[in-house]
């Protein structure tokens, strides 16, 4: 079955620190793997994307992420956070269909103190 | 406009009531979605349209009616909704060129069904 988890339900970080957010899949094919963050009352925003190539991707606001195929992981990281980023963040993955379709973890929300 | 946008951005209505919900996209894709997102639930993908047909329609109630007109635009009409329905429903969109979906979400239309 296809499916996204996200283990930790909530974090809590002081600002400054490090962070890592975890992200695993299951997925039959090749996925395309995608972080996206939500503010409270808003849309989802696109973090970064993995498709192929170098497998440390660098998305917007100082993310990156790491895809590791032997462990079906994706995760993002952040060397120091700040107190705007905290949000909720969603992990998708995807693959080549003609629908598009998404599949998303239950989300992680982040909360930075100061 | 840029991006994906939505209205209302909040909508509270009767249980007898009829509304829709209008999500536009100005990004010139050809595949748009819509999601529920529940407190403390994943995001449920309830429509997907590519090229102005639906080709996904994942098993939700007859008392949510989407309509695609045209490429940009995407509605949701509503009539006779439960309590439960109360939701924020995101709109999204996409470019399916080679199938790789990289997907665009609007604000949202925050929903209270009394």
């Amino acid at each position: 079955a296809q499916s996204v988890t996200q283990p930790d339900i909530h974090i809590t970080v002081s600002e400054g620190a490090s962070l890592e957010l975890r992200c695993n899949y299951s997925y039959g094919a090749t996925p395309y793997l995608f972080w996206y963050v939500q503010s409270p009352g808003q849309g989802l925003q696109l973090l970064l994307k993995y498709f192929s190539g170098d497998t440390l991707v660098q998305g917007i606001k100082g993310f990156e992420a790491e895809f590791k195929r032997s462990q079906s992981s994706f995760n993002l990281r952040k060397p120091s956070v700040h107190w705007s980023d905290a949000a909720e963040y969603f992990c998708a993955v995807g693959g080549s269909s003609n629908t598009g379709k998404l599949i998303f973890g239950q989300g992680t929300t982040l909360q930075v103190k100061p | 406009e840029t991006g994906v946008t939505q209205t209302p951005r909040h909508l509270v209505m009767g249980m007898t009531n009829k509304k829709s919900l209008k999500c536009e996209q100005h990004l010139g894709h050809n595949a748009m979605y819509w999601y529920k997102q529940s407190a403390k639930k994943p995001l449920e993908l309830m429509f997907v349209y590519s090229l102005e047909e639906r080709v996904e329609n994942n098993s939700v109630p007859s008392r949510f009616s989407p309509e695609c007109p045209n490429s940009s635009h995407l509605f949701l009409h509503l009539h006779t909704l439960q309590p439960e329905d109360s939701a924020l429903y995101l709109c999204a969109s996409s470019q399916l060129t080679s199938g790789i979906n990289e997907q665009f979400f609007g604000p949202g239309t925050r929903l209270t069904v009394l």
